[in-house]
C-alpha cells in the first residue's frame, strides 16, 4: 500500500507564475489536509478537504491560493501570482476517516520562488 | 491563545543520554497532544500522542510527560541513539478526532556517537 504521494517533490516558479502541487491520498483515504512549512517553522493548517467538498479553509489565505479534491484524481493546492513569500514546504496529509490523528503525510513539495 | 510554544530550537546530546524537548499551550479546549518526528526530506511521521486524562505515557523509549495544571508537556527520548536525530514537533488539537493541528516551532535534535 503506497503511502501518501506528493508531487513534484521540488518546484521552481518566477514570481507571478502559477504553481500546481498534487496529491495522491493512500489508497481507500477519502479525506485530505494541505499543510504549509516555513523554513525553521512548524506546520501550519491551510485547508481540509473531502472529496468533492472543501469541509474547512480556514488556514488558507483569502487570495491566490485554491484547493481541490476531484471524484477522480489527486488533490490540487493551486498557487497564483506566486510571490517569493510563498516560497515553503507544503505538505499533504490523508485519512481513512475524518481526524487528523489518524492521517499520514506526504514527504511535502519544495516551493521555491525565485 | 492558538499557539504552542515549544523549546528548545536545537539540542545535541551524547548518544544514551536524555533529550527532553517541551511544550507549553494556553487554550484549555486544547484535548489531544501528539509528537510527530520528521527526518530531513521527509514529511512528519506521528510518534506518539497523549489525552490529558494521564500524566505519562511510554512506547518503547518515548516517553510523554503531561501537566495539565501548568499546560504543559514534555518528550523523552530513553537511550538516545544517532538514529534519532531529526527535527521533532509537538502539536494540539480540540480533541483526537479534530481536522487540524496547530504544531509547535520544532526541536532539531543531534544525537552524537
Amino acid at each position: 500500500n503506497a503511502g501518501v504521494m506528493q508531487n513534484p517533490r521540488h518546484l521552481v516558479r518566477r514570481r507571478g507564475q502559477e504553481a500546481r502541487l498534487r496529491c495522491s491520498p493512500m489508497k481507500g483515504h477519502s479525506h485530505v489536509y494541505w499543510y504549509r512549512q516555513l523554513p525553521e517553522e512548524g506546520l501550519k493548517f491551510m485547508v481540509y478537504l473531502q472529496k468533492e467538498n472543501i469541509i474547512d479553509e480556514s488556514g488558507m489565505p483569502k487570495e491566490r491560493f485554491s484547493a481541490e479534491f476531484p471524484k477522480e484524481g489527486p488533490s490540487i493546492l493551486r498557487i497564483q501570482q506566486v510571490v517569493r513569500g510563498d516560497s515553503a514546504a507544503y505538505f499533504c496529509a490523508s485519512s481513512p476517516r475524518g481526524g487528523i490523528a489518524e492521517a499520514f503525510f506526504g514527504q511535502g513539495t519544495r516551493l521555491t520562488v525565485v | 491563545q492558538q499557539q504552542v510554544k515549544q523549546s528548545p530550537q536545537s539540542l545535541i546530546v551524547q548518544k544514551g543520554g536524555i533529550p527532553i524537548i517541551n511544550c507549553a499551550y494556553e487554550n484549555t479546549a486544547f484535548d489531544y497532544f501528539p509528537w510527530y518526528q520528521q527526518f530531513p526530506g521527509k514529511g512528519p511521521a506521528l510518534l506518539i500522542a497523549i489525552r490529558p486524562d494521564v500524566s505519562e505515557k511510554k512506547e518503547g523509549r518515548f516517553t510523554i510527560s503531561f501537566n495539565k495544571s501548568a499546560k504543559q508537556f514534555s518528550l523523552h527520548i530513553m537511550d538516545s541513539q544517532p538514529g534519532d536525530s531529526a527535527t521533532y514537533f509537538c502539536a494540539a488539537s480540540p480533541r483526537q478526532g479534530a481536522q487540524k493541528l496547530v504544531f509547535g516551532q520544532g526541536t532539531r535534535l543531534t544525537i552524537n556517537p
